[in-house]
C-alpha cells in the first residue's frame, strides 16, 4: 500500500500573505508526482506534472519542487488571493503503475 | 461542452437497489478512472481501465463493479447499494503520455 501525506490537512491565510504546503510520498520506485487544485462544488484540476528530482514548476503565483531522494513534494503560493481557496492534492505514481492521492491540504483565504 | 460527462449529477436511492454512474469522454483517452470521495478522505480509487479489455480493482472495489462498454464509456455499478456508499463519485480519464487526470463533474449519490 503507498501512503501519501499532505501536510496541513487545513490551513487559513490573509489575502497577500505567501504559504505551502507539503506532499510526502515514498522515496523507492519513483515515477512521477502530480499536483492538483480542487475548488469546492468543482472538480479536481491538473496543476503541474513533477518527474525529476529537483524540478520546480511555476504557473503564475503557484509554484512547486520535488525531492524524489528524501520523498516530498512542496507547493507555494505567492500572496494568496481569496481566488486560491481549494483543497490541494497530490498523487504519487511509482514504476509499477501504481498511484495514489494524498488526502489533500484544504486553503483557506480570508479577505 | 465537457470533455468528461457523468450521469446522472445526483442519485438518492434506497438500501438494496441496484444502482449505475455512467461517464462518457470526448477526449478519446484510453485510460479512464473510478474514485469516490468521503469527507477527510481525499479521493480512494474504485476501478480504473488501461483500454477496452483491460479492467483492474482499485483501493476500495468491494461493492462495486465496472464495465467498459467502448473507450469513451465506463460505467460503475453498485449491485445492491448500501448506506456506506453515500459519497461524491468521480471518473477520470487521462492519456498514457503523461498520467494527467481530467475530472467529470461528479456524481453525488445518496443511499437511505
Amino acid at each position: 500500500i503507498l501512503n501519501v501525506e499532505q501536510s496541513p490537512q487545513s490551513l487559513h491565510v490573509q489575502e497577500g500573505d505567501s504559504t505551502n504546503f507539503t506532499c510526502s510520498f515514498p522515496s523507492s520506485n519513483f515515477y512521477a508526482l502530480h499536483w492538483y487544485r480542487w475548488e469546492t462544488a468543482k472538480s479536481p484540476e491538473a496543476l503541474f506534472v513533477m518527474t525529476l528530482n529537483g524540478d520546480e514548476k511555476k504557473k503564475g503565483r503557484i509554484s512547486a519542487t520535488l525531492n524524489t531522494k528524501e520523498g516530498y513534494s512542496y507547493l507555494y503560493i505567492k500572496g494568496s488571493q481569496p481566488e486560491d481557496s481549494a483543497t490541494y492534492l497530490c498523487a504519487f505514481y511509482n514504476y509499477g503503475q501504481n498511484f495514489v492521492f494524498g488526502p489533500g491540504t484544504r486553503l483557506s483565504v480570508l479577505p | 461542452d465537457a470533455d468528461v460527462t457523468q450521469t446522472p449529477r445526483n442519485r438518492i436511492t434506497k438500501t438494496g437497489k441496484r444502482i449505475m454512474l455512467e461517464c462518457s469522454q470526448t477526449k478519446g483517452h484510453d485510460r479512464m478512472y473510478w474514485y469516490r470521495q468521503d469527507p477527510g478522505l481525499g479521493l480512494r480509487l474504485i476501478y480504473y481501465s488501461f483500454d477496452v479489455k483491460d479492467i483492474n480493482k482499485g483501493e476500495i472495489s468491494d461493492g462495486y463493479s465496472v464495465s467498459r462498454q467502448a473507450q469513451a464509456k465506463f460505467s460503475l455499478s453498485l449491485e445492491s447499494a448500501i448506506p456506506n456508499q453515500t459519497a461524491l463519485y468521480f471518473c477520470a480519464t487521462s492519456e498514457f503520455s503523461t498520467d494527467t487526470q481530467y475530472f467529470g463533474p461528479g456524481t453525488r449519490l445518496t443511499v437511505l
